[in-house]
């Protein structure tokens, strides 16, 4: 199994309040990606990092900002949660672009009231 | 806008029986790979097709890249109840290929019955 762990697994948090979810690979895989999952709508893309400091919107990026400090460390945060929002989060990474294999994390779920 | 349509959505099937599932899509694609996620688990790749009219296996799935570039085919022969999960087709998503930008299907959920 490829290195990633997220973290919380679980969170419950309420309407308006910040929240930062975290990637941690120990691949040193240039790529990580933050999709979110949802009945009915499969797995979409928020954003994705092609390096450090290199990242870029995806399918659904509105209401999430996203960070990458270090090869090993991807953060999504959303500024001001929104019901909207509840989810499975899941991380993903690879070591080459061009629909190279990705490999995924455990996920965390999100709930917002 | 792009999408990859898999059929069927769901499978209720007997343990032992073979399976087939399959996934379309409007334009033409030259990757087309095959996940499988677990309850409670992240998806793991089972399979990947780079070659129009390829078939690959890996144990009792085979996966074939169709030779119109439009769809792809997963099969599962003599089905166990460990093979219960949500399978996902996913391809290169248009303008985001060189990123490795990934579109995926909705999936086929198959629960298998001993």
């Amino acid at each position: 199994d490829a290195g990633i762990t997220q973290s919380p697994r679980h969170k419950v948090t309420e309407t308006g309040t910040p929240v930062t979810l975290r990637c941690h690979q120990t691949e040193n895989h240039r790529y990580m990606y933050w999709y979110r999952q949802d009945p009915g709508h499969g797995l979409r893309l928020i954003h994705y990092s092609y390096g450090v400091k290199d990242t870029d919107k995806g399918e659904v990026s509105d209401g999430y900002s996203v960070s990458r400090s270090k090869t090993e460390d991807f953060l999504l945060t959303l500024e001001s949660a929104t019901s909207s929002q509840t989810s499975v989060y899941f991380c993903a990474i690879s070591d080459r672009g061009g629909a190279a294999t990705q490999y995924f994390g455990p996920g965390t779920r999100l709930t917002v009231l | 806008g792009q999408q990859l349509n898999q059929s069927p959505q769901s499978m209720f099937i007997q343990e032992g029986e073979d399976v087939s599932m399959n996934c379309t899509s409007s334009s033409i694609f030259n990757t087309w790979l095959w996940y499988k996620q677990e309850p409670g688990e992240g998806p793991v790749l089972l399979i990947a097709l780079y070659k129009a009219g390829e078939l690959t296996s890996n144990g009792r799935l085979t996966a074939q890249f169709g030779i119109t570039r439009k769809d792809s085919f997963l099969n599962i022969s003599a089905s166990i109840p460990s093979d219960v999960g949500i399978y996902f087709c996913a391809g290169p998503l248009r303008g985001g290929g060189s990123q490795g930008n990934l579109i995926f299907g909705k999936g086929t959920k198959l629960s298998v019955k001993p």
